[in-house]
C-alpha cells in the first residue's frame, strides 16, 4: 500500500544534540511538507519542498533544516539551535497541483520529539 | 493573516448522537479540508471541498463560501469516531500553504 513512513515513532534528544526525523513516501507525491504540532495549537508549517533540491522555509524554520535528495525522501534535522524542540512532528506529501489547483495533503503518523 | 477559527473546542456526545463541528475562516480561500487525528496522532484526510457538500458513509461536510463557513456532521456517532477533528483552509493565491484550525476533541461514549 501507498503511504508515508515516519520513523522513529518516538525519539529523545539530550540537550545540544542535533536529531534528524525521517520521512519516506511511495505515492509518487511531488510536495513534501514538515509540521509541528503543540497542545492546545494548531499545525505550523517548518519547511515544504516542491521539487528535488528544492525547498523553503515555512512559518517556524528557526532551529531546523532539511533536504530533498530524493523524491521519496524529506528528512528533519532538529538542531540544537532549536530552543523548544519538544513537540509532535508530522510530515505530509501532496501531488503539486499547477496553475492554482487543489491537491489534498496525505500524512504519516508522526514522531514525538522528547528533550532528555 | 487567515485565521481559522473551531467550536467547539471540546465536544462529548452519546453513541448515536447527530455531531456538528463548526470551521469559520476569514480570507478568501481556494479549499478547505476536514482531517481526523487518532490517539496515536496519525492524520487522516476526511474531505476536501470548495463548495457545496459532500458525503462520506455516516460524515457530511458543508461549506458557505459566502460566510467562510464549514461544517462537518457525523451521523449516528459511535465510539470509534472519537478523535480530533482539524479544519485547514488553503488559502486561493497559494499552492502549498495550509493554515489549520486548533482541532475539535470529540468523544463519544457508549
Amino acid at each position: 500500500d501507498g503511504g508515508i513512513t515516519q520513523s522513529p515513532k518516538y525519539l529523545f534528544r539530550k540537550e545540544g544534540q542535533n536529531v534528524t526525523l525521517s520521512c519516506e513516501q511511495n505515492l509518487n507525491h511531488d510536495a513534501m511538507y514538515w509540521y509541528r504540532q503543540d497542545p492546545g495549537q494548531g499545525l505550523r508549517l517548518i519547511y515544504y519542498s516542491q521539487i528535488v533540491n528544492d525547498f523553503q522555509k515555512g512559518d517556524i524554520a528557526e532551529g531546523y533544516s532539511v533536504s530533498r535528495e530524493k523524491k521519496e525522501s524529506f528528512p528533519l534535522t532538529v538542531t540544537s539551535a532549536q530552543k523548544n524542540p519538544t513537540a509532535f512532528y508530522l510530515c505530509a506529501s501532496s501531488r503539486y497541483g499547477t496553475g492554482g489547483s487543489n491537491q489534498p495533503q496525505h500524512f504519516g503518523d508522526g514522531t514525538r520529539l522528547s528533550i532528555l | 493573516k487567515n485565521e481559522v477559527e473551531q467550536s467547539p473546542q471540546n465536544l462529548t456526545a452519546q453513541e448515536g448522537e447527530f455531531i456538528t463541528i463548526n470551521c469559520s475562516y476569514s480570507v478568501g480561500i481556494s479549499a478547505l479540508h476536514w482531517l481526523q487525528q487518532h490517539p496515536g496522532g496519525g492524520i487522516v484526510s476526511l474531505f476536501m471541498l470548495s463548495s457545496g457538500k459532500k458525503k462520506h458513509g455516516r460524515l457530511i461536510a458543508t461549506i458557505n463560501i459566502q460566510e467562510k463557513h464549514s461544517s462537518l456532521h457525523i451521523t449516528a456517532s459511535h465510539p470509534r469516531d472519537s478523535a480530533v477533528y482539524i479544519c485547514a483552509v488553503k488559502s486561493g493565491g497559494s499552492n502549498y500553504k495550509l493554515t489549520f484550525g486548533k482541532g475539535t476533541l470529540l468523544t463519544v461514549n457508549p
